[in-house]
């Protein structure tokens, strides 16, 4: 089935260490996003990409890093420059040929980062 | 830019009830306006969408108009089901890159 993988889905960082969330699809889709969601603030975009080897900044880049070195992945990178990074995180991708664009984002399941 | 404004929750309903959020939209040119549903420890799920003014989108039982007049796009939803108990994000993407969500609203529907 094509989807989009998230990994891990949980995890515990002590404070002043960088931490990285797996984002692996298979469905073929040049762009790609990660948003993040904090109770009762919806979702905001930390970083896009739209081909492999290009990505730009979203609403609030500051402390998080990315790559896209491959189509299918996009590593997203939490440093301990990020002063409150207990969050939900989101990764998404969307198909960029304007013939298939529906503008719909398919998301991954989520990871759940906790700063002890 | 773009932003989008939705009806707080919580909200709290009975089995069979009817449900509305509303969403208002700032956008520029003319957005495409999508309602998505978060089920608990899920991501995000396409609910519905609609692309040009008039359009009505439809899924589930839910459906949400896009009124260009009023810049809205309110989700309804006649009869819901505890099933129906989730969080509902209502985005709009006016540019090619970017969707921007609202807070998201959270739906509880008791037995």
């Amino acid at each position: 089935d094509g989807g989009i993988t998230q990994s891990p889905k949980y995890l515990f960082r002590k404070e002043g260490q960088n931490v990285t969330l797996s984002c692996e699809q298979n469905l073929n889709h040049d762009a790609m996003y990660w948003y993040r969601q904090d109770p009762g603030q919806g979702l905001r975009l930390i970083y896009y990409s739209q081909i492999v080897n290009d990505f730009q900044k979203g609403d609030i880049a500051e402390g998080y890093s990315v790559s896209r070195e491959k189509k299918e992945s996009f590593p997203l990178t939490v440093t301990s420059a990020q002063k409150n990074p207990t969050a939900f995180y989101l990764c998404a991708s969307r198909i960029r040929e304007k013939a298939w664009d529906t503008g719909e984002l398919f998301f991954g399941e989520g990871s759940r980062l906790t700063v002890l | 830019g773009d932003s989008v404004t939705q009806m707080e929750g919580p909200v709290t309903l009975s089995e069979e009830a009817f449900l509305t959020i509303n969403c208002t939209y700032t956008a520029t040119g003319y957005p495409s306006l999508f309602w998505y549903v978060q089920y608990p420890g899920e991501g995000l799920q396409l609910l519905l969408k609609a692309t040009k003014a008039d359009d009505k989108g439809s899924n589930k039982g839910f459906e949400a108009t896009y009124r260009k007049e009023t810049t809205s796009f309110h989700l309804e939803k006649g009869s819901v089901q505890v099933s129906d108990s989730a969080v509902y994000f209502c985005a709009v993407r006016s540019n090619d890159y970017k969707l921007s969500f609202g807070a998201g609203t959270t739906v509880t529907v008791r037995a």
